[in-house]
C-alpha cells in the first residue's frame, strides 16, 4: 500500500522559500507508470495543481503557469521523496499544501499526502 | 485551461436520499474526469476513475457517468459518513483542474 508523508514548516516569511518534503513508501519515486505532484488548497483558490514530476528514461517537470517562475520539485532517489520549493512567497501563497501520486495511465490522484498549512506571514 | 463548473455547490440531504452532483467542462474531455470526496480536516480521497469507474474499496452506492463535456456523480442512498465535500478533477490537458467543490450535508 502506497503511503506518503509529508514535512515541513508551517510557517514561511514573505519573499522567501517555502519548503516541503514528501516521502513515498511502497512505491519507488523513479517508476516509470507514475507521476509525484504537488497540489494545494484555500479557500480563495479552491483546489489548484502546482506541478509535477516523473521519470520516463529521464526526469521531467510540469508546473502551473501561475507559479512557473517561482517553482521547483524535484526528486530524491537516495531518500525515495520528492520536494517542493516555492520561492519569493506571498500571503496568497497562504495554503493547504498536498503531494499526490497520480496514475499514469488515467491520471487520476491517489493516494494523497496528509496535507501541510502553510501560512507566509512575517 | 480547461475550467471544470459543478453545481450545485451546496445540498442538504436527508439519509437514504439519492444525491446526484454535476460537473461541467468549458471543452470536451472525453472521459477523463475524477471525483474525489474530502471529509473536514482530511485529504481529498479517490472515489471515481475515468468518469465512470469506482475506485478500489468505495461503496457501491456511489456513481459516476458522462462523458465529453457533462458528468455526474451519484450517491444512491445518502448515508451519515457520507457528508464531505466533493470535487471533480479533469485530466485531459495541463494544467489540471479541479471543481469548485459540493458541499454535502446531512439533514
Amino acid at each position: 500500500q502506497v503511503q506518503l508523508q509529508q514535512s515541513g514548516p508551517g510557517l514561511v516569511k514573505p519573499s522567501q522559500t517555502l519548503s516541503l518534503t514528501c516521502a513515498i513508501s511502497g512505491d519507488s519515486v523513479s517508476s516509470n507508470s507514475v507521476g509525484w505532484n504537488w497540489i494545494r488548497q484555500s479557500p480563495s483558490r479552491g483546489l489548484e495543481w502546482l506541478g509535477r514530476t516523473y521519470y520516463r528514461s529521464k526526469w521531467n517537470n510540469d508546473y502551473a503557469e501561475s507559479v512557473k517562475s517561482r517553482i521547483i520539485i524535484n526528486p530524491d532517489t537516495s531518500k525515495n521523496h520528492f520536494s517542493l520549493q516555492l520561492n519569493s512567497v506571498t500571503p496568497e501563497d497562504t495554503a493547504v499544501y498536498y503531494c499526490a501520486r497520480e496514475d499514469w495511465k488515467y491520471h487520476w490522484f491517489a493516494p494523497w499526502g496528509q496535507g501541510t498549512l502553510v501560512t507566509v506571514s512575517s | 485551461e480547461i475550467v471544470l463548473t459543478q453545481s450545485p455547490d451546496f445540498q442538504s440531504v436527508t439519509p437514504k436520499e439519492k444525491v446526484t452532483i454535476t460537473c461541467r467542462a468549458s471543452q470536451s474531455i472525453g472521459s477523463s474526469l475524477h471525483w474525489y470526496q474530502q471529509k473536514p480536516d482530511q485529504s481529498p480521497k479517490l472515489l471515481i476513475e475515468y468518469a465512470s469507474q469506482s475506485s478500489s474499496g468505495v461503496p457501491s452506492r456511489f456513481s459516476g457517468s458522462g462523458s465529453g463535456t457533462d458528468f455526474t456523480l451519484t450517491i444512491n442512498s445518502l448515508e451519515v459518513e457520507d457528508a464531505a465535500t466533493y470535487y471533480c478533477h479533469q485530466s485531459s490537458s495541463l494544467p489540471l483542474t479541479f471543481g469548485g467543490g459540493t458541499k454535502v450535508e446531512i439533514k
